[in-house]
C-alpha cells in the first residue's frame, strides 16, 4: 500500500526558474515530512524537512510548503540551477522513525 | 553524525548464484537499519528494516532475506539469486526516533 504519492514523475525546468514537486500523504499519524536529493549512481541524501507544526519552511533556494488538513507538502526550487537535476524523493516518517518514499520526480535543469 | 559504509559497490553475479551485501553503520548505536531496492528510473522500495539486533521485518515476500548480527551491522543475502534481482540497492540507517535517514553509496547488483 502506498503511503504517499508524488507528481509530477518528471520536471524540466529552465535555469532560473521554479520546480515545484508535489506530494499527499493520508495516514495522519506520520510526524516528519522530509525530502531527498539523489544524483545518479548515488544514495538520496537529505535536503530538507518539515514537521507538521509549521506550515513553511524555507533553507536557501528550497523550501517546503506544508497542508496539514489537506494533508499535502510540496518542494519549491526556486531559482532552479542546472545543478539542481537530479531525482527527489519525499517520504513520511511515522513516530518509531520509519520512512515510507514517494515514486520520485526527475528534475532536469536546462541552460 | 552517522556514517553508513555498503560493499561491495557494483555486483555481477550468474542466476542461480548466492548473494551477501554488507552494510556498517558508524556515528550512532542502536540505528534503525534498512534495505531498499531501486531498479533503474524507479523509486526506492523498502526490503527490509530492523530495529535491532535479530530483529527483521519484511516488507515484500521476495527471494531474499536480511539478517543483523550486530547492532552496526546489517547484511542482505539471497541463496539462488533472480534475475529480477538486479538493482541498486541501498542500505540506511536512522537513529531511533529521528526522522532523518542516512544512505550508504549503494551497490548495484546485476545478475545475468
Amino acid at each position: 500500500q502506498q503511503q504517499v504519492k508524488q507528481s509530477p514523475q518528471s520536471l524540466i525546468v529552465q535555469k532560473g526558474g521554479i520546480s515545484i514537486i508535489n506530494c499527499a500523504y493520508e495516514n495522519t499519524a506520520f510526524d516528519y515530512f522530509p525530502w531527498y536529493q539523489q544524483f545518479p549512481g548515488k544514495g538520496p541524501a537529505l535536503l530538507i524537512a518539515i514537521r507538521p507544526d509549521v506550515s513553511e519552511k524555507k533553507e536557501g533556494r528550497f523550501t517546503i510548503s506544508f497542508n496539514k488538513s489537506a494533508k499535502q507538502f510540496s518542494l519549491h526550487i526556486m531559482d532552479s540551477q542546472p545543478g539542481d537535476s537530479a531525482t527527489y524523493f519525499c517520504a513520511v516518517t511515522d513516530s518509531w522513525g520509519k520512512l515510507q518514499f514517494g515514486a520520485g520526480t526527475q528534475v532536469v535543469v536546462t541552460p | 553524525s552517522q556514517t553508513i559504509h555498503q560493499w561491495p559497490a557494483t555486483l555481477v553475479q550468474p542466476v542461480g548464484s548466492p548473494l551477501s551485501l554488507e552494510c556498517t553503520v558508524e556515528g550512532t548505536s542502536n540505528p534503525n537499519l534498512y534495505w531498499y531496492r531501486q531498479a533503474a528510473g524507479r523509486g526506492l522500495q523498502l526490503l527490509f528494516y530492523s530495529v535491532g539486533i535479530g530483529q527483521i521485518s519484511s516488507e515484500v515476500p521476495q527471494n531474499l532475506s536480511a539478517s543483523r548480527p550486530q547492532d552496526r551491522q546489517f547484511i542482505l543475502s539471497s541463496k539462488k539469486l533472480l534475475l529480477s534481482d538486479s538493482g541498486f540497492y541501498l542500505c540506511a540507517g536512522n537513529p531511533v526516533n529521528t526522522g532523518e535517514l542516512f544512505f550508504g553509496e549503494g551497490s548495484r547488483l546485476t545478475v545475468l
